[in-house]
């Protein structure tokens, strides 16, 4: 089993959908969240940093945190085809550096 | 303010060359990590380092590869006599402090083994 599922899609929605891109994971020492956006052929893109559990809310980007079920969640609103990407979770613990990713769901925003 | 950078953005390489893969790190920046990402693959850890000292090589192969990170220039990972499986792209990171610390990525080397 990964330490960290995440569905790879892809996810097509409409423009101005609400987007919920969802991933699970395995260990509990995992305390820090991240989700990047990675254009094709480019390098990650870090769009929220969260601790905890609990809501982060940045512009049209909200990442969600639940510790108790180990389900971490980003929601985008009102999507933009400029949103189109693969979207990778990823977390670590306190104490480690490294990142452990989910596979990255690839997100299609259709006009 | 200029963010990681990466070079040489792509490198082919026949079978049995080297590879040497070069990362500096955002200003400010003193811990450096490099990770591998296989076609239809996530990012996979390799190595954590900070100026001259390796942190954490748990994700690294054994054979082959090296890293450093010395008190002058930019980071190096090095692949020795490289085979096809090699055939990856590979991200540098850099952040500010070390554990569970935001980490920001460049563009990535795209190594291509013939």
């Amino acid at each position: 089993q990964k330490e960290v599922e995440q569905d790879p899609g892809p996810l097509s929605v409409p423009e101005g959908a609400i987007v919920s891109l969802n991933c699970t994971y395995s260990n509990s020492a995992f305390q820090y969240f991240m989700w990047y956006r990675q254009y094709s052929r480019k390098g990650p893109e870090l769009l929220m940093y969260t601790y905890s559990s609990g809501n982060k809310e940045d512009g049209r980007f909200t990442a969600q945190v639940d510790k108790s079920s180990k389900y971490i969640s980003l929601f985008i609103r009102d999507s933009q085809p400029s949103d189109s990407a693969t979207y990778l979770c990823a977390t670590t613990t306190g104490t480690a550096s490294k990142l452990t990713f989910g596979t990255g769901t690839r997100l299609q925003v259709t006009l | 303010n200029a963010g990681v950078m990466q070079n040489p953005r792509h490198l082919v390489r026949r079978r049995g060359q080297e590879a040497r893969l070069r990362c500096s790190p955002m200003k400010g920046h003193s811990h450096v990590y490099w990770y591998r990402q296989l076609p239809e693959e996530g990012l996979k850890f390799m190595v954590y380092l900070q100026k001259e000292n390796i942190i954490d090589e748990s994700g690294m192969p054994k054979e082959r590869f090296s890293a450093e990170f010395p008190k002058e220039g930019p980071s190096i990972l090095r692949i020795q006599q490289v085979v096809r499986g090699d055939s990856a792209a590979y991200f540098c990171a850099s952040s500010p402090l070390g554990a569970g610390d935001e980490q920001y990525f460049g563009p990535g080397t795209r190594l291509t083994v013939t």
